[in-house]
């Protein structure tokens, strides 16, 4: 099975601020990464698939590179709307989630 | 708009089979993959498994030996069954439609169930 890290667990960050969250995966998984938000009490949704693409009415804020076995999530310009906690996936072989980031206020 | 609703009881038994449904409006079960996911109290996401509409399945290795998942395409729903629930299994249970057996772009809101006697 393909195991998922990232890294930080956890971030305190302010309005404004750039943040970068890392995920891994245990084996290449070419570009099979998604990205998810989640905020506490609601489903997670969906904010970038295949690495890279923004999901329909995603803020152009984030971002999502990488490929193999290393990604990343970026967020330009963290707005108040965006603490919450974030998890990858990949989906190359079955499905497996990240244990998760949780960004929350400096 | 494609919506889900996740059904069935909110407590079991232990030792017991877990059971829950979930409906798909907006949408025909009779495409795409469909997945249940699950999360315990303050942990992050487990996916469990899903299924196609022809009936075809995979599941989490480490849940396998307890799970099925099925579909109901006249009813345009699919189903989780989890035998042998213990405390550990207590959790919100989340479906979700799997684009392409990709990415789970369209969630319910999710069922908390909780396992106890």
């Amino acid at each position: 099975d393909i195991q998922m890290t990232q890294s930080p667990s956890s971030l305190s960050a302010s309005v404004g601020d750039r943040v970068t969250i890392t995920c891994r995966a245990s084996q290449t998984i070419s570009t099979n990464l998604n990205w998810y938000q989640q905020k506490p009490g609601k489903a997670p949704k969906l904010l970038i698939y295949g690495a890279s693409n923004l999901q329909s009415g995603v803020p152009s804020r984030f971002r999502g590179s990488g490929s193999g076995a290393d990604f990343t999530l970026t967020i330009s310009s963290l707005q108040p709307e965006d603490f919450a906690t974030y998890y990858c996936q990949q989906s190359y072989s079955t499905l497996t989630f990240g244990p998760g980031t949780k960004v929350d206020i400096k | 708009q494609v919506q889900l609703q996740e059904s069935g009881p909110g407590l079991v038994k232990p030792s017991e089979t877990l059971s829950l449904t979930c409906t798909v409006s907006g949408d025909s079960i009779s495409s795409f993959y469909w997945s249940w996911i699950r999360q315990p109290p303050g942990k992050g996401l487990e996916w469990i498994g899903y299924t196609y509409h022809s009936g075809s399945t995979d599941y989490n290795s480490s849940l396998r030996s307890r799970v099925t998942i099925s579909v109901d395409t006249s009813k345009n729903q699919f189903s989780l069954k989890l035998s042998s629930v213990t405390a550990a299994d207590t959790a919100v249970y989340y479906c979700a439609r799997v684009w392409t057996g990709d990415y789970l772009d369209y969630w319910g809101q999710g069922k908390p169930v909780t396992v106890s006697s």
